[in-house]
């Protein structure tokens, strides 16, 4: 079955400008995670959805980022006023949001490349 | 609040040779804990998980973590090592406590493969 896409794979902004990624999530999957993965380090917690609703925001840097789920399907990552420090990868993950609560897997999809310029 | 520690952010083994990834973890409740491997060029997968049934947790390629609470430790072991190991695998944690069961990530460590 299809797995978690996301898109775009690459992406190569100029300081200043906005970004819009785009992540579409396995189906079914009530849970939707965004993590952030620096050069060489490990990744780190932005943003978490239950269905279309945000409870958890704790991780996003400053508000120039923001997040946003509709249909309980597609999620979309916006940075505004990109800074070079935002040069990252951009990793989403689902998981189904019931079973086994935080022991379920979350699958991940092969993340957006950002560089800042 | 939880963190997790792996030491060494390269380990190079023989083929052949055991494989031992470091992992401990800090958390006031019994954690979920989980071993991902990431390819080059490909997203991350999940290895093996354990969440309170056995403590010694087989996984895909003949991988296994023992967790040990006296320890606060969740290594990774495999008895001989294949080439194709050769990738980063990430130790991971979330919380019983922490409704959104966002995970905890450690800052990785690169597996290097000699032939």
């Amino acid at each position: 079955g299809a797995g978690v896409s996301q898109s775009p794979s690459n992406k190569v902004t100029e300081k200043g400008k906005d970004v819009e990624l785009r992540c579409d999530p396995i189906s079914g999957h009530t849970a939707l995670y965004w993590y952030r993965q620096r050069l060489g380090q490990g990744l780190e917690f932005l943003i978490y959805f239950q269905g279309n609703s945000a409870p958890d925001k704790s991780g996003l840097p400053s508000d120039r980022f923001s997040a946003e789920r509709t249909g309980e399907s597609v999620s979309t990552l916006t940075i505004q006023r990109t800074q070079q420090e935002d040069s990252a990868v951009y990793l989403c993950a689902s998981s189904p949001g019931w079973g086994e609560g935080g022991g379920n897997e979350q699958f991940f999809g092969p993340g957006t490349r950002l560089t800042v310029l | 609040a939880q963190s997790v520690t792996q030491l060494g952010s390269h380990v190079s083994v023989s083929e052949g040779a055991l494989v031992l990834l470091r992992c401990n973890y800090s958390s006031s409740v019994p954690p979920y804990l989980f071993w991902y491997v990431q390819y080059p060029n490909q997203g991350l997968q999940l290895l093996l998980k354990y969440t309170s049934a056995a403590t010694l947790v087989k996984g895909i390629n003949g991988f296994e973590a023992e967790f040990k609470k006296s320890e606060t430790s969740f290594h990774l072991t495999k008895p001989s090592a294949h080439m194709r190991d050769a990738a980063e695998y990430f130790c991971a944690v979330s919380s019983r406590m922490d409704s959104s069961y966002k995970l905890i990530f450690g800052s990785g460590t690169r597996l290097l493969v000699r032939p």
